[in-house]
């Protein structure tokens, strides 16, 4: 199975400052069709996790474009700007290029 | 609007079974595999199982194959996932979600027990 590492597992942040969400894969992530399936998501205590980012780069419908997503191979980055209170949670890289689909660990953000 | 609404969990004894439900909505459901993932408490997501648009195929991770099984019904835009043999870790709560390879849309979640 891929493995999906994170770094860091926890990350104090401050509101208005940046911060970076590192997230590697075990294998390549490219699939057949040319894409790289890893997406990024946000949970937030008692909710379902919400989409941010798919293949790797690309900002899903309302997510503000605070969120970014960068990366290529089997290292990927989630960069949020300007952290808002809001922006606290936990946050999850994904691969669905090879099955099963993994997920990674877990972020979590703290202000 | 896409929905997603989980039904069928609940409290059980090891090695007993359950059947969760999803009924989607808002999309053309019989166009699209759909997929189960869990989360057990405190832990990450986890993908349970895959199923083709006619139902025809189906794939599962390493720790369910034998006692899970996932189906779907396109007349009725339903999807399910029948489980057997329950261990205590498979305790968690049970999304539905799709697209597959991108989970734009989860469903809120049916948490599912198993203790004696």
């Amino acid at each position: 199975d891929v493995v999906m590492t994170q770094s860091p597992l926890s990350l104090p942040v401050t509101l208005g400052q940046s911060a970076s969400i590192s997230c590697s894969s075990s294998q390549s992530l490219v699939y057949s069709d040319g894409d790289i399936y890893v997406s990024w998501f946000h949970q937030r205590p008692g909710q379902s996790p919400r989409r941010l980012i798919y293949k790797v780069s690309n900002r899903a419908s309302g997510v503000p474009d605070r969120f970014s997503g960068s990366g290529s191979g089997t290292d990927f980055t989630l960069k949020i700007s300007r952290v808002e209170a809001e922006d606290v949670g936990v946050y999850y890289c994904m691969q669905a290029t090879h099955w099963p689909f993994t997920f990674g660990p877990g972020t979590k953000v703290e202000i | 609007d896409v929905q997603l609404v989980e039904s069928g969990g609940g409290l059980v004894q090891p090695g007993g079974s359950l059947r969760l439900s999803c009924a989607a909505s808002g999309f053309s459901f019989s166009d699209y595999w759909m997929s189960w993932v869990r989360q057990a408490p405190g832990k990450g997501p986890e993908w349970v199982a895959l199923i083709k648009v006619d139902g025809t195929e189906s794939w599962y991770v390493d720790s369910v194959k034998g006692r899970f099984t996932i189906s779907r019904d396109n007349a009725k835009n339903s999807l399910f996932l029948q489980m057997n043999s329950l261990r205590a870790e498979d305790t968690a709560v049970y999304y539905c979600a799709w697209p597959v390879r991108l989970l734009h849309y989860w469903g809120q979640g049916t948490p599912v027990t198993v203790s004696s």
